[in-house]
């Protein structure tokens, strides 16, 4: 089965300084997708990886899939308060819809 | 454009007994996925339909059934229901239906919060 594991499980940023945050999957990923959930609310889609090498960016989320497609890593440029939340990675391993997802990333910005 | 829309949005129920939460989907989306969270996890794949069919099945047990309506709509039925099926139920909706070699972007609900005692 396909296995995701999200690092760091949480952290703390001042507002205005940049984050990373990466998920690592123990099989090729064949889509990538990442998600941000405030607190039991529903997911809001960022991005969608599908090729080694791919990066895409929104606003200040630029997000990455390694070359070999076992490795994402998300990055947010001078975070802000509206960054907060829980991001969490999901992995489509057959390319049929189904997403397996990992714990989450809980990101804390601080004014 | 109609986002995914999920009711109830809480949902307290006690042991045995059996609950039905409901998903319209995204406008243009013949596809619905469930999922469940649980606290502090990441959401589980329970299942997906298309056609009016089940489309695939996660590990999850015979009590959790589904439907899915001619206008894509779909519910979730769990009966005989455990202390442990307290979590967010997610409902996503996609264009296609998951062909083997596809993949397209899934938009969630809001998700129902089932609280069971």
């Amino acid at each position: 089965s396909q296995e995701l594991e999200q690092s760091p499980q949480s952290l703390i940023v001042q507002e205005g300084k940049n984050l990373t945050i990466n998920c690592t999957s123990s099989k090729t990923l064949y889509g990538l997708y990442w998600y941000k959930q405030k607190y039991g609310e529903g997911l809001i889609f960022l991005m969608m990886l599908q090729k080694g090498g791919e990066e895409k960016s929104h606003e200040k989320i630029t997000a990455k899939l390694d070359e070999k497609k076992q490795q994402s890593s998300l990055h947010i440029t001078a975070s802000q308060p509206s960054h907060a939340g829980i991001y969490l990675c999901g992995a489509d391993p057959w390319g049929n819809n189904r997403l397996a997802f990992g714990k989450g990333n809980q990101v804390v910005v601080i004014p | 454009e109609t986002g995914v829309t999920q009711s109830p949005t809480h949902l307290i129920k006690t042991r045995g007994q059996q609950v039905t939460l409901r998903c319209s989907s995204q406008s243009g989306h013949n596809t619905v996925s469930w999922y469940q969270q649980a606290l502090g996890q990441g959401p589980q794949f329970i299942f997906q339909y298309y056609r009016e069919e089940e489309n695939g099945r996660g590990n999850f047990p015979p009590r959790f059934s589904g439907l899915q309506f001619p206008n894509y709509s779909s519910e979730l039925n769990v009966n005989a229901l455990e202390l442990d099926d307290s979590a967010l139920y997610l409902c996503a909706s996609s264009p296609i239906p998951g062909l083997a070699g596809t993949a397209d972007t899934q938009y969630f609900g809001p998700g129902t919060r089932l609280t069971v005692l």
